[in-house]
């Protein structure tokens, strides 16, 4: 167990739904990173965030948007859904996104279908 | 480009054998080298990670070879075992900015037993 908690573990929606994914950082972490793993695109880095502020942008989509809050939990919202967005979305995070080496540690993921 | 490659996309070994799988990159802004293994239905966890500065790094049956002039890395699993049959991706950190990773499109093993 990472220590890094999701929410929820499956969802299953339909096209021009929106959605909002959870995570919940380990203790003490104040980054926390996003990303999306499809059968055929692998791991791709969606969006970073470090202690409530944005630090870093990936191929994150428009209709897509993210935010930490101060109690430094994260939520990724997914909205116009259509049916390539469904994946496995990660959720990780570490200590601090400037410290050399830091490690990153992820949440078991949520998986989206999108129908 | 910020990108790495990764292969062989899959890989059959028989237990005992060795598992070699490789990474290379074209951006020389990485300063971090991090191979995660995935099993099914849970996240990637740290496996082992190497720094620019060091061309091999050993823990237990897991060893990255680096080189750096060839912008070439790659995870070798000595001795593999059915236990190690997962799902391996190989990472780059960017220091350009702020640090965010780059990951591997994956490589799937079997190890046979």
């Amino acid at each position: 167990d990472s220590g890094v908690t999701q929410t929820p573990k499956h969802l299953i929606t339909a096209t021009g739904q929106r959605v909002t994914l959870r995570c919940s950082p380990r203790s003490g972490d104040l980054s926390v990173y996003w990303y999306q793993q499809s059968l055929d695109q692998g791991l791709q880095f969606l969006i970073q965030y470090y202690n409530g502020e944005e630090r870093a942008k990936g191929n994150i989509l428009e209709r897509f948007s993210a935010q930490q809050f101060p109690d430094l939990h994260s939520e990724l919202n997914l909205s116009s859904l259509e049916l390539g967005d469904s994946a496995l979305y990660f959720c990780a995070s570490s200590v601090t996104s400037s410290v050399p080496y830091n490690e990153q540690f992820f949440g078991p993921g949520t998986r989206l279908t999108v129908l | 480009q910020q990108q790495v490659k990764q292969s062989p996309q899959s890989l059959i070994v028989q237990k005992g054998g060795i598992s070699i799988i490789n990474c290379a990159y074209e951006n020389t802004a990485f300063d971090y080298f991090p191979w995660y293994q995935q099993f099914p239905g849970k996240g990637p966890a740290l496996l082992i990670a190497i720094r620019p500065d060091v061309s091999e790094k050993k823990e237990g049956r897991f060893t990255i070879s680096f080189n750096k002039s060839a912008k070439q890395f790659s995870l070798h699993i000595m001795d593999s075992q059915p236990g190690d049959s997962a799902t391996y991706f190989c990472a780059a950190r960017t220091t350009s900015g702020t640090y965010k990773y780059i990951f591997g499109t994956g490589t799937r093993l079997k190890v046979l037993a």
